[in-house]
């Protein structure tokens, strides 16, 4: 099964860029990688997704790179609404879905 | 249109008994997962339903736990003779069929004492 790793924590200041990244060993050819944002006490929410190469929505950025074994989340101009847990998900193999660690980013005035 | 909807969305119960989890999925989305967080951690996967078939249950953490999906819409999630350490927050996504992205619903939180 592939792994997901991504860094536990990050601060940040408002306006700053911020980028998060994702390793994932063994993503399965087809398969798409996608970031999801979690507050305290609610469901993750969608942000982007992307196979390769860059994607970029009105929220945020994905880069991956051609080996498609990490992939970085780019979040523009970050607010304190930001604040959240992050995790990215790949499917691994069939039939199982593999969440990062997640990285909980803490945006400061 | 309404998003995944979950319940209960609290369930405190008592060591040893059953626990039924209920999802109700986005209507058309034709795949359903359940997940489970524990406190502080992150997403377990657990089981896939594509229509009303799991192809996989090696997710499942032990034999106490069985999933069931009827008419490609509801999902149940049981959980026999319950144990504290299962105590967590069990969630549920939908996706539609053709699309990667699944949508979340506020998950159960499970405290078993």
């Amino acid at each position: 099964l592939a792994k997901t790793t991504q860094p536990i924590s990050m601060d940040s200041y408002e306006g700053q860029e911020v980028n998060i990244t994702c390793s994932h060993n063994n993503i399965a050819t087809n398969d798409y990688i996608t970031w999801y944002q979690q507050f305290p006490s609610q469901g993750p929410r969608f942000i982007i997704q992307g196979y390769k190469t860059k994607v970029t929505n009105e929220v945020a950025s994905l880069f991956i790179p051609a080996d498609r074994k990490s992939s970085t989340l780019s979040l523009p101009r970050v607010s304190l609404s930001d604040t959240a847990v992050y995790y990215c998900l790949v499917a691994s193999g069939t039939y199982k879905y593999i969440f990062g660690t997640g990285t909980r980013l803490k945006v400061l005035a | 249109g309404a998003g995944v909807s979950q319940s209960p969305s609290n369930k405190v119960t008592e060591k040893g008994k059953d626990v039924e989890l209920r999802c109700d999925p986005i209507s058309g989305h034709t795949a359903l997962y359940w997940y489970r967080q524990s406190l502080g951690q992150g997403l377990e996967f657990l089981i896939y339903f594509q229509g009303n078939s799991a192809p996989d249950k090696s997710g499942l953490p032990s034999d106490r736990f069985s999933a069931e999906r009827t008419g490609g819409s509801v999902s149940t999630l049981t959980i026999q003779r319950t144990q504290q350490e299962d105590s967590a927050v069990y969630l549920c996504a939908s996706r539609y069929m053709g699309q990667e992205t699944q949508y979340f619903g506020p998950g159960t939180r499970l405290l078993v004492l």
